[in-house]
């Protein structure tokens, strides 16, 4: 089935630092690619997605390029901020026998940026 | 606001006990969706619901049960058969499941202990 490879955390930072975590993914068709957020004690939020290949998704400065020749949606921001912490989850969409989606969820990679 | 409300935050319960964790929306979603949370892991899809009075098994619905009587509404049973009951849960809902960018909306999550 299909599946989504997150790079392993921690990931620590200093405040105004580059931020590359790296997500690939396998999959039969052509899902759609998400990053989720998720802050201490909260649920996830969507991020971003990019729903074609070379689409870039972008919010809040951060970015994301679905590259379909290396199964690839890395995230990335030019400057993160300790308002960044938090556990970033990339994920896809996948159908389902009822023609229906069901997204597959990456595990995580917390994010610690140090002021 | 609209949004996704789960109760309690916490939650603590003595093995061999059934618990049910409530979830309400009032976004107007038709789809809603559990998921079970363990530390370092993704998130694992324990049953969804596409419309009022059905629903489907996920990857991990032994030991669980749902109902969907109202739209707004989607509860969670765990029952005394689920091995390892303790996780964090969190309930989601969406405009409609088969669409590939419909971004799944979360609440803030129930942490269940089971001692």
């Amino acid at each position: 089935g299909d599946s989504v490879t997150q790079m392993e955390g921690p990931v620590t930072l200093s405040e105004e630092a580059f931020l590359t975590i790296n997500c690939t993914y396998t999959a039969t068709g052509y899902p759609s690619l998400f990053w989720y957020v998720q802050y201490p004690g909260e649920g996830l939020q969507l991020l971003l997605k990019a729903t074609k290949a070379d689409d870039k998704g972008s919010n809040k400065g951060f970015e994301a390029t679905y590259r379909k020749e290396t199964t690839s949606f890395h995230l990335e921001k030019g400057s993160v901020q300790v308002s960044d912490s938090a556990v970033y989850f990339c994920a896809l969409s996948e159908p389902r026998m009822d023609s229906s989606y069901k997204l597959i969820f990456g595990s995580g990679t917390r994010l610690l940026v140090r002021p | 606001d609209g949004g996704i409300t789960q109760s309690p935050k916490y939650l603590f319960r003595k093995e061999g006990q059934n618990v049910t964790l409530s979830c309400e929306q009032n976004l107007n979603h038709d789809a809603m969706y559990w998921y079970r949370q363990d530390p370092g892991q993704g998130l694992r899809l324990i049953y969804y619901s596409q419309i009022v009075n059905d629903f489907q098994k996920g990857d991990i619905a032994e030991g669980y049960s749902v109902s969907r009587e109202k739209k707004e509404s989607f509860p969670l049973t765990v029952t005394s058969a689920q091995k390892n009951p303790t996780a964090f849960y969190l309930c989601a809902s969406s405009i409609v499941s088969w669409g590939l960018d419909s971004p799944l909306h979360f609440g803030n999550g129930t942490r269940l202990t089971v001692t």
